[in-house]
């Protein structure tokens, strides 16, 4: 099972909205609903951030905000701020009944 | 507020074995299905293996399968994971989380496993 394509790095400057995509396959992000998005602070362990698509577990900030169209899901982050650097991680339910992960992807803020 | 925290791990030689633990609290461990998953230099984060509530379920990915064990004592809530015959791909940060259906919700810390000779 292939990792989850998302792109290295994207970045933005205060207050503006960043798109991160996560690529999968009809096997994955194309058949379930169980696409989760994860962020991760140097030496942190990971956080879930988005789950099922879209859901926000409570207390994460309505500025994070997930979608899916076909074999693509999206992190949308809007109104940046600094302590939004961090890598992001998609990760999506399998056909073959295990989860995977995307590389990840690094938010610098500018 | 829910808490993990794992230990056992450290330098292990190719083909031997480790422990690991991941001791829980803040929540009614028996309730939830558990999960182990790793952070390695060269695949990245990786779901490992999960068990259900009563331990009765066990899910494993095929590069672990038959080598690592998933295990859990709900008297004293705690999750293992009996990991033998390692190799080098096996080196990452091992972090146990609460699972449910489709996502990882809480995680530990992360302990970290280095397979070498």
């Amino acid at each position: 099972q292939s990792a989850l394509t998302q792109p290295a790095s994207v970045s933005g400057s205060p207050g503006q909205s960043i798109t991160i995509s996560c690529t999968g396959t009809s096997g994955d992000i194309g058949a379930y609903k169980y696409i989760s998005w994860y962020q991760q602070h140097p030496g942190k362990a990971p956080k879930l951030m988005i789950y099922e698509v879209s859901n926000r577990p409570s207390g994460i900030s309505n500025r994070f905000s997930g979608s899916k169209s076909g074999n693509t899901a999206s992190l949308t982050i809007s109104g940046l701020r600094t302590e939004d650097e961090a890598d992001y991680y998609c990760s999506s339910y399998t056909s073959s009944n295990i989860y995977v992960f995307g590389i990840g992807t690094t938010v610098t803020v500018l | 507020e829910v808490q993990l925290v794992e230990s056992g791990g450290g330098l292990v030689q190719p083909g031997g074995s480790l422990r690991l633990s991941c001791a829980a609290s803040g929540f009614t461990f028996s309730s939830y299905w558990m999960t182990w998953l790793r952070q390695g230099p060269v695949k990245g984060l990786e779901w490992v293996a999960n068990i259900k509530e009563d331990g009765s379920e066990k899910y494993y990915v095929d590069s672990v399968r038959g080598r690592f064990t998933i295990s859990r004592d709900n008297t004293e809530n705690s999750l293992f994971l009996q990991m033998n015959t390692l190799r080098a791909e096996d080196t990452a940060v091992y972090y146990c989380a609460t699972f449910r259906i489709g996502y990882f919700e809480k995680w530990g810390q992360g302990i970290l496993v280095s397979v070498s000779s």
